[in-house]
């Protein structure tokens, strides 16, 4: 299948600072990534459609003015949580689609946030 | 009604048996449908997908997939320790909500030596 790779695995953060997270598709360009968020014993919960080119689609609830998002190239993606809190301390985990027939997505590993 | 329903489980079988996880969803129009499982702590993996009715077979797993009823289901021969984990139902979302997967709920499976 194809990879997907996130930076960082884990981070912890002060509350108020913002945390960067980067998402690569590795062997293949994506057009299209995603975002989700996942606390624990929870289901995924997507926040966010990445787009290449162009603005980030946000699903209903999830502010865009906090948690910002760049695709500025065809394997790359961010997620940037503005002003984190302790409430944002999350599992965020990205995928990548993959374009053809069957549009595959492929998740990354995930990155571990902690808010202190 | 939720779009995308798994049996809730948990689900444990012995070593050695078949594991059955079951999914139905309410889009006629759905055409592809993803099993992906996530390990505890992990993120979710792609292990297969189907959109012609009939069973698709990829080493111990085997996916059915039934559209007149709705209903696809992942077979999982011969399980192990190893296959405990949480198993998610994806199909895609639709209309023009391009490339969106709508996820079960997840099944928790647990396979005891």
């Amino acid at each position: 299948g194809a990879v997907v790779s996130q930076h960082p695995s884990r981070v912890i953060c002060k509350s108020g600072t913002s945390v960067k997270i980067e998402c690569r598709s590795l062997d293949f360009q994506a057009t299209t990534m995603f975002w989700y968020r996942q606390f624990p014993k929870q289901s995924l919960m997507l926040m966010a459609t990445s787009n290449e080119g162009s603005k980030a689609t946000y699903e209903q609830g999830v502010e865009k003015d906090k948690f910002l998002i760049n695709h500025a190239s065809l394997t790359l993606s961010t997620l940037t949580v503005t002003s984190a809190h302790p409430e944002d301390s999350s599992f965020y985990i990205c995928s990548a689609m993959t374009s053809g027939e069957i549009y595959e997505q492929y998740f990354g590993p995930g990155t571990r946030l902690t808010v202190t | 009604q939720k779009e995308v329903e798994q049996n809730s489980g948990p689900l444990s079988v012995p070593e050695g048996a078949i594991a059955s996880l079951n999914c139905t969803y309410s889009d006629r129009g759905s055409q592809s449908f993803f099993w992906y499982r996530q390990y505890s702590g992990k993120s979710p993996e792609l292990i297969m997908f189907i959109y012609s009715n009939g069973d698709k077979e990829d080493g111990r797993f085997t996916a059915q997939l039934n559209k007149a009823s709705q209903y696809v289901s992942l077979l999982i021969r011969d399980s192990q320790p190893s296959d405990s984990a949480t198993y998610l139902c994806a199909v895609p979302a639709g209309g023009t909500s391009y490339g969106k997967l709508t996820f079960g709920q997840g099944t928790i499976l647990t396979v005891h030596p």
